[in-house]
């Protein structure tokens, strides 16, 4: 149950995008739908951006995107906010049931 | 309003023993799987343990397996996490989070987490 690999640091100036990529196996990311992103700022709890890939939850700004594409899945964060400076983690479900989270991204707004 | 509370944590030392719970409450709770996930200090998400609404199907990450016991008893909307043969490292954050009952394997609501201390 090895974490997906994210980048450890993406940044970007207001009103840019930028995109975080999540990379696994073929036994989780490239396996299955089961792709979820996210948010944390620092001293609470995950929120939940992305689910299934590329779904949003309701109240979720549509300028956060996911997508996937063989092993790797991306979110996409567009027209960068100061309120987007936080970690974000990508999830997956596995062949084995398990379930791994990515490494994390810092996101930092120039 | 949908709320998942832990308690529980605290300071214990190593080889010892420890119960958190999660109450949830706004929602069905018995509706609902559940799960267990750690931040240690400084870094990144951990996903532990999962258990389906009916306490059919439980699963349980590598490095907690036969150490770590989930259940539920959903007379008292409550999630437990029995932890046994605690070590250093075994030191996070640990939330409970609900699995999203409309999109499998994501986990819509989270409590504040409540923390847990392995120290001699």
């Amino acid at each position: 149950q090895s974490a997906l690999t994210q980048p450890a640091s993406v940044s970007g100036s207001p009103g840019q995008s930028i995109t975080i990529s999540c990379t696994g196996t073929s036994s989780d990311v490239g396996a299955y739908n089961y792709v979820s992103w996210y948010q944390q700022h620092p001293g609470k709890a995950p929120k939940l951006m992305i689910y299934g890939v590329s779904n949003r939850p309701s109240g979720v700004s549509n300028r956060f995107s996911g997508s996937k594409s063989g092993n790797t899945a991306s979110l996409t964060i567009s027209g960068l906010q100061a309120e987007d400076e936080a970690d974000y983690y990508c999830t997956s479900y596995t062949s084995t049931r398990a379930r791994v989270f990515g490494t994390g991204t810092k996101v930092t707004v120039l | 309003e949908v709320q998942l509370v832990e308690s529980g944590g605290g300071l214990v030392q190593p080889g010892g023993s420890l119960r958190l719970s999660c109450a949830g409450s706004g929602f069905t709770f018995s509706s609902y799987s559940m799960n267990w996930v750690r931040q240690a200090p400084g870094k990144g998400l951990e996903w532990l343990s999962y258990i389906s609404f009916s306490s059919y199907t439980i699963d349980y990450a590598d490095s907690v397996k036969g150490r770590f016991t989930i259940s539920r008893d959903n007379a008292k909307n409550s999630l437990y996490l029995q932890m046994k043969s605690l070590r250093d490292e075994d030191t996070a954050v640990y939330y409970c989070a609900r699995d999203d009952g409309a999109a499998p394997h994501s986990m819509d609501v989270w409590g504040q987490g409540t923390t847990v201390t392995v120290s001699s």
